[in-house]
Formats: structure tokens, sequence, C-alpha cells
């Protein structure tokens, strides 16, 4: 199976911070990477797919970068509604793996 | 609305069976590969399940591989999990994801709200 490294596992950070979150893959997935933020309470909502590809709806301030081993999720001015879990999914290869998450917490 | 709804979670004891059912809309669900994934209790995320649009292919995680089996019904847009031999640790919000393997912007991209189970005598 494809180990996901993601970190860090927590982060503190303030308002209008620029946040990134890292996931390293143990072997290459091309760009088969999606990302997620899950807020207490509710449903996985996927950010990012493909990568970089931004999901409809959600905004410009979320981007996704890497490919191969090495992806970073960045918010480039983190607002109050950004704090949350975030996860990194792999789906080159079965089974799906995530990493194990990443909670950005107030400063 | 593209919806996924789950349904059939509960309290069971160890060793017993539930049947888990995720009902789908919105979507022509049989041109879809269908994900089950769950959550423990203050968890992460972990893969349990997927099944081919028309059941060609069949995946399992090995916690629950001899456990649980997933199938589907296309002429009724439904999917089930059997979940046998329940533990302790199968405890956690069961989410059916759907998946389209040629398309990366329908990868996991539709969530259910997720049905709970919890398994404790």
């Amino acid at each position: 199976d494809i180990q996901m490294t993601q970190s860090p596992s927590v982060m503190s950070a303030s308002v209008g911070d620029r946040v990134t979150i890292t996931c390293r893959a143990s072997q290459g997935i091309t760009n088969s990477l999606a990302w997620f933020q899950q807020k207490p309470g509710n449903v996985p909502k996927r950010l990012i797919y493909a990568a970089s590809s931004l999901q409809s709806g959600v905004p410009s301030r979320f981007s996704g970068s890497g490919s191969g081993t090495e992806f970073a999720l960045t918010i480039s001015s983190l607002q109050p509604e950004d704090f949350a879990t975030y996860y990194c999914l792999q789906y080159n290869t079965y089974p799906p793996t995530f990493g194990q998450g990443t909670k950005v917490e107030v400063k | 609305e593209v919806q996924l709804v789950e349904s059939g979670g509960g309290l069971v004891k160890p060793g017993g069976s539930l049947r888990l059912s995720c009902a789908a809309s919105g979507f022509i669900f049989n041109t879809y590969t269908i994900n089950w994934i769950r959550q423990a209790p203050g968890r992460g995320l972990e893969w349990v399940s997927s099944i081919h649009s028309i059941s060609k292919y069949i995946y399992y995680g090995d916690s629950v591989k001899g456990r649980f089996t997933i199938s589907r019904d296309n002429a009724k847009n439904s999917l089930y999990l059997q979940m046998n031999s329940l533990r302790a640790e199968d405890t956690a919000t069961y989410y059916c994801v759907r998946d389209y393997g040629d398309d990366g912007a329908q990868r996991f991209d539709i969530w259910g709200q997720g049905t709970m189970v919890t398994v404790s005598s």
C-alpha cells in the first residue's frame, strides 16, 4: 500500500497567515491526489483534485501543488472559517490512502 | 441534486452483524465506482471498500477483508455493506463516496452525510 505522510499534524496559525500543509507519498502517484477539509461534525469537503485543480465553489485562497511524491496545500491568507482539519488522499493505486490529517488551530 | 444518503447504522454487540445502505440520486449511478470510507470517533479517514460500476472489480481494506461484503443494485440506485463479525474497532461513521476513474474532477467528489456504527456490549 502507498503510505501518505502528512505534516504537520497540528498547526497553530492566525487569521491572515499563509499556511502550507504537505503530503509525501511512499511511491510516485503522478497527480492523483485530492485535498479535503473537515470541520467538527461535518462531512469531508473536497477542496482540490488532480493535485492542483480547484473544486468549484472553493475560494481561490486555496491552492494545491506537486506531482510524483511531494504535494502541498496552501492557504494564502487564512480566514476564520478555515480552522479545520485537512486530509490528503491518493487515488492513483488501490487501496486509496489518506494522510493522517492536519489540524489547523487558532494560535 | 447529486446526493448519496446512507442508512442502517446503529448499536450492535461485538460479533454481531449490520447492513448499511446508500441511496444515490441525481447522477447516473451505474457508471460510477462507489466507495465506503469510515472515520472512527476523533480519528482520521480510512478507506474500507469499493465496487466498480457494474461490480466487475471489488476491493476491501485489510482490516475488513473476510468480514465485510460490498454489493450494489443498479436498478435501485443503491449500494450496500454487509458487516459481519463486528469488532469494537469497527465503531465509526461510515460514508459512501462516489468515484469516476476516467475524470479527475469526479474522483471522490460526492460524500453522503454518513451513518454511525457503534460496536459495544
